[in-house]
């Protein structure tokens, strides 16, 4: 299984600041995503994070807020830009691997953002 | 859109109990994974079972998986206090590149 590490695993910031997020995983790995999960609930996809190219965004989610970079395939990270106090979330990066299609993700253990 | 819904919401059992839990899902799927999440931190890989397969066994828990019903079910045999976290089941969309989508989740307390 691959182990996945974030940082930072927590920060406080202030409204209008951005924070970027590193998720270094320990092989390399055909594919790469960010999600969010809102307090008190399941997580939802932001983009998969494309090794050198552009992130695939899901439904209500840009780039302008949530650019993301992956320069190689253990590494990867996400920015949310502009922050407001609903960005107060727990980010996830996951990683994928398998064969035949059978993509096992395995998860960071997440990075909590509280956004004042 | 959240695809997987989960029940219950929320389960109390004792110690040494069973514990079920389900997940239904809308579209056809490559495979649905069950992961653990503890107190709001990672998640935790549990299982995964192909959309080939039926039933999966792995230590405590139990996987069934039912493509005609679009829904599975995760067992986990004789409870432990450690148990106690939020379960959530994942599916890979067919029509997707592998990206997964949550269930809404059960939380689980085992008292001990």
């Amino acid at each position: 299984s691959a182990v996945i590490s974030q940082k930072p695993s927590r920060d406080i910031c202030q409204r209008g600041t951005s924070l970027t997020i590193q998720c270094q995983v320990d092989s390399q790995v055909t594919m790469m995503f960010w999600y969010r999960q809102q307090p008190g609930q399941s997580l939802t996809l932001i983009a998969t994070a494309n090794q050198g190219s552009e992130a695939t965004y899901e439904s209500g989610f840009v780039i302008d807020k949530f650019p993301i970079s992956r320069p190689n395939l253990t590494f990867s990270t996400l920015t949310v830009s502009n922050m407001s106090p609903e960005d107060s979330s727990i980010y996830l990066c996951s990683a994928g691997q398998g064969d035949n299609g059978q993509e096992t993700q395995y998860f960071g253990p997440g990075t909590r953002l509280l956004v004042l | 859109s959240q695809q997987g819904e989960e029940d219950p919401q929320a389960l109390s059992i004792q110690e040494g109990e069973n514990a079920t839990m389900n997940c239904s899902y809308k579209t056809s799927i490559n495979n649905l994974q069950w992961y653990r999440q503890n107190s709001g931190r990672g998640l935790v890989h549990l299982i995964l079972i192909r959309s080939n397969e039926r039933e999966k066994h792995s230590g405590r828990l139990r996987v069934t998986l039912d493509t005609s019903k679009k829904s599975s079910s995760l067992l986990i045999t004789a409870s432990r206090a450690a148990d106690t976290a939020s379960y959530f089941c994942a599916t890979d969309p067919m029509d997707s590149s592998y990206k997964l989508i949550f269930g809404s989740g059960t939380r689980l307390l085992v008292r001990p």
